[in-house]
């Protein structure tokens, strides 16, 4: 069975910009939850999506924002990007919706720089 | 607030020894937990997992303790080998009204010496 896969791996975008992230969870996956890792925060919780709908968001502003299509492959964006928004940007697919406890599979994620 | 921690920010061992790798959580209200490893230029991988009404689970060659008395997580890797090195994240899955989400510790760089 494929692994969760997301898409582009690498992106450099400059300031001001917007950016658009995807993610292939596993098949038969419903939930996708979306991380940005960075070496001082290190892991933390974006917002997670359960048959298209969002089911719990993090601390982010406004300026983070997902959506999730009846396949179950979902998109993240960021708009007016600030230096401080690069990141790994992981995305984590499960069975079922991340209350149930259920074990979260996570891609190789994607490699943001804003410049 | 709600956080998960770890103790040290590395840990050095030698290449068959055991490690033993600590985590701190604050939320009393979280019943699942996790052990991640993520090797450089990958996501996160799913070690082993505990549930609160457990204090102990063991897994191939990685066993996980949960002492929520005093809130502690740990991860024992026996006869650690060089493929073990990786950072290792803890996280916790805490309930919050109707939602849950996890949130993982800082993470801590395990080296294995040859």
């Amino acid at each position: 069975k494929a692994g969760v896969t997301q898409t582009p791996r690498y992106l450099i975008k400059t300031r001001g910009q917007q950016v658009t992230l995807s993610c292939s969870p596993i098949s038969g996956h419903r939930s996708v939850s979306w991380y940005q890792q960075t070496p001082g925060q290190g892991l933390q919780f974006l917002f997670e999506y359960f048959s298209e709908t969002q089911r719990n968001k993090g601390n982010f502003p406004g300026r983070f924002s997902g959506r999730q299509f009846s396949n179950s492959r979902s998109e993240m964006n960021v708009s007016t990007l600030e230096l401080g928004d690069s990141a790994l940007y992981l995305c984590a697919s499960s069975l079922g919706s991340s209350g149930a406890n259920y074990e979260q599979y996570f891609g190789p994620g994607t490699r943001l720089t804003v410049t | 607030g709600e956080s998960v921690g770890l103790h040290l920010p590395t840990l050095s061992v030698q290449e068959g020894d055991n490690s033993i790798i600590n985590c701190a959580y604050s939320n009393s209200a979280s019943d699942y937990f996790i052990w991640y490893k993520q090797e450089s230029g990958k996501g996160p991988q799913f070690i082993i997992d505990i549930r609160s009404n457990m204090d102990k689970r063991q897994g191939q060659r990685v066993t996980v303790l949960l002492n929520k008395t005093v809130k502690h997580l740990s991860l024992q890797i026996a006869a650690t080998q060089p493929g073990d090195s990786a950072v290792y994240f803890c996280a916790e899955n805490a309930y919050t009204g109707a939602n849950s989400k996890l949130t993982f510790g800082k993470g801590i760089t395990l080296s294995v010496r040859p």
